[in-house]
């Protein structure tokens, strides 16, 4: 069974650029939440989908958005990219994405320059 | 504000040493869990405690979680260099619809 597929691996941008990442599940996976992870802050919550729904939701400002698709692939949109939104961005998935086991992808590392 | 308190930052010790690894809160946690981390990969669950109390094992790994359900440890007995790698503890509260709270982190490094 393939794990959670995150591409790209690595992205360079600039400031005010914007980027998409992308997360294709767990075969079978319906919910897929994101995180941002940074040496300083560690690992924050984005938000999470559930049949192209977002069903919750992190502290980040609007520049920080997501959608799921009807195969439950999701990706996230970065817009006016910041030097501060450089970090590992990981996408994990689940069956529920209720009180169950979260299975992480490798994420993808953006630099903001 | 961090939710989650993990401590210490940083670990060095030589193979063979113990450790424990603690991760506290002033919240209740309806269920927490521990993750490893090694450099270019995601985190990677090793197990998850419910009840206030539990302690459970997985080899060499010790892992309780506190009658409060507000802090947790883990125990690792006779270290080696495999275990090197962060080590995270995440709670979730109530229905977490795919969130979780993480601690920052504890960076183990077991030399031979």
């Amino acid at each position: 069974k393939a794990g959670v597929t995150q591409t790209p691996r690595y992205l360079i941008k600039t400031r005010g650029q914007q980027v998409t990442l992308s997360c294709s599940p767990i075969s079978g996976h319906r919910s897929v939440s994101w995180y941002q992870q940074t040496p300083g802050q560690g690992l924050q919550f984005l938000f999470e989908y559930f049949s192209e729904t977002q069903r919750n939701k992190g502290n980040f400002p609007g520049r920080f958005s997501g959608r799921q698709f009807s195969n439950s692939r999701s990706e996230m949109n970065v817009s006016t990219l910041e030097l501060g939104d450089s970090a590992l961005y990981l996408c994990a998935s689940s069956f529920w994405g209720i009180n169950e086991k979260l299975f992480f992808g490798s994420g993808t590392q953006l630099s903001v320059l | 504000t961090q939710l989650l308190e993990q401590s210490p930052q940083f670990l060095s010790i030589q193979e063979g040493e113990n450790l424990t690894v603690y991760c506290n809160s002033s919240s209740v946690f309806s269920s927490l869990q521990w993750y490893r981390q090694e450099p270019g990969e995601g985190p990677v669950l090793l197990v998850t405690v419910v009840t206030g109390g539990e302690v459970k094992k997985l080899k060499r790994l010790t892992f309780q979680f506190g009658d409060a359900r507000k802090d947790s440890s883990l125990h690792i007995t006779a270290a080696q260099p495999g275990d090197t790698g962060l080590y995270l503890c995440a709670g979730e509260r109530g229905t977490s619809y795919g969130k979780l709270t993480f601690g920052q982190g504890t960076i183990l490094t077991v030399h031979p």
